[in-house]
């Protein structure tokens, strides 16, 4: 079965522009979270999706969001970038509701630098 | 809040045994998860306690107090392949993670 896939891998903005991140999800998965990794930070919470419905969201301005299409695959976006966005981020996606008991199986990041 | 502290870095030699704690301070949480992740790639499942003691799987085990608030994961026979980033995470929702523990493994 194939795993969690995102793309793209990395990319290069500048300030001010906007960015759109994908994730698709394992198949079968219906729940896709989406963190924000720095080295100073470690990995903060963006956004919880089941069903196509947000059902958690993280303490990120109002720039930073997202989505959940019918066949499970996620989006993100951020818009007008500051340089402080730049960090790897990641989506995992689990089996079923979000309850704090289902694994979360984590994609490979895309790798976002702000110049 | 949920606040979960880890040791920053640690490291120990090839062939013995480590020990990575992660303590906590909440309210109340579902399990607590640990992930492994290498450096550039993305956490990987290691382990899931949800009752109090040792879950063993081969040379990784965790281990869960919740009265005391602590749990730590045990490395046994490091290989030089075990360096890497050991996070701890609180099973609620949504997940929250501690900052990582970063282990070097020397020869």
């Amino acid at each position: 079965k194939a795993g969690v896939t995102q793309t793209p891998r990395y990319l290069i903005k500048t300030r001010g522009q906007q960015v759109t991140l994908s994730c698709s999800p394992i198949s079968g998965h219906r729940s896709v979270s989406w963190y924000q990794q720095t080295p100073g930070q470690g990995l903060q919470f963006l956004f919880e999706y089941f069903s196509e419905t947000q059902r958690n969201k993280g303490n990120f301005p109002g720039r930073f969001s997202g989505r959940q299409f019918s066949n499970s695959r996620s989006e993100m976006n951020v818009s007008t970038l500051e340089l402080g966005d730049s960090a790897l981020y990641l989506c995992a996606s689990s089996l079923t509701v979000p309850r704090g008991t289902d694994t979360q199986y984590f994609g490979p990041g895309t790798r976002l630098t702000v110049l | 809040g949920q606040n979960i502290d880890q040791p920053t870095e640690m490291t120990a030699t090839e062939g013995a045994i480590v020990q990575i704690n992660c303590t906590y301070q909440t309210s109340g949480f579902n399990g607590l998860f640990w992930y492994q992740q290498h450096a550039g790639e993305a956490p990987t499942f290691l382990s899931y306690n949800v009752l109090d003691g040792l879950e063993e799987k081969g040379r990784f085990s965790s281990f869960l107090s919740r009265s005391k608030g602590y749990s730590y994961l045990l490395l046994k026979e490091l290989q030089m392949k075990d360096s890497a980033s050991y996070l701890c995470a609180l099973g609620n929702t949504p997940l929250v993670f501690g900052k990582g523990t970063r282990l070097s493994v020397i020869a």
